[in-house]
């Protein structure tokens, strides 16, 4: 069964680097997103990604990050400059979408762990 | 705005019982429930989903959940449950389609022999 693969699985830097996170949507899905999970919290969305430009994004998602779609299989979350506060688990997930059914889900990767010195 | 809550963070309950995970949200408008898992270390996996229709879900691994409109609620259900049960179960709403996904706290379901 095709999957969403994230890569590091694991990753540590230190503060103010920069920081980019990749994952591997399922093939043919359109719609990709970012979520993250602060050690002890609940999921929380960052930005959604369709047709090479964001479709929505949180208030989380300020000008320390970016996303993009570099080439037809990757989808990548860049970080500018971390803070300790970015110490999170990091999810990518991709929906088909191919048809803007509503009866679409979101699959999600496995995540990045991400931690901050 | 759409939210959930996720009552128990933490539901222990011997091999073979029975469980109920609760999860109530509220929205404005018509949404979209659903329940995910996560196994240490591994990923969020879909155990079931509602959309319309029957109230009563049938997921993957036994679980099957209850939307209740009156209520607003979506609680889990498993008649007996085990050892490889033990994770962390997540209640989520989506307007659907494209839109984000809002996630619960969280509830670990420990299973003890």
């Amino acid at each position: 069964e095709p999957e969403v693969t994230q890569t590091p699985s694991h990753q540590v830097t230190q503060m103010g680097q920069e920081v980019i996170l990749r994952c591997v949507p399922i093939s043919n899905h359109l719609y990709f997103y970012w979520y993250r999970q602060i050690l002890g919290q609940k999921v929380e969305f960052l930005v959604s990604f369709y047709n090479n430009e964001i479709s929505e994004k949180s208030e989380i998602f300020d000008d320390q990050f970016s996303v993009e779609r570099p080439d037809g299989s990757n989808f990548t979350l860049k970080i500018r400059s971390t803070k300790l506060e970015d110490s999170a688990m990091y999810f990518c997930a991709s929906m088909a979408g191919a048809t803007r059914v509503s009866t679409d889900t979101q699959y999600f990767g496995p995540g990045t762990r991400l931690t901050v010195l | 705005a759409q939210s959930v809550t996720q009552l128990d963070s933490q539901v222990p309950v011997f091999e073979e019982a029975p469980v109920e995970l609760r999860c109530n949200y509220s929205s404005s408008v018509s949404v979209y429930l659903f329940w995910y898992v996560q196994y240490p270390n591994q990923g969020l996996q879909l155990l079931l989903k509602y959309l319309s229709g029957s109230t009563l879900v049938k997921g993957i691994n036994g679980f099957e959940a209850e939307f209740n409109k009156s209520q607003t609620s979506f609680h889990l259900r498993k008649p007996s449950v085990h050892i490889s049960d033990t994770a962390e179960y997540f209640c989520a709403v989506s307007k659907g389609g494209y839109q984000k996904v809002t996630f619960g706290t969280g509830t670990k379901l420990q299973v003890i022999p």
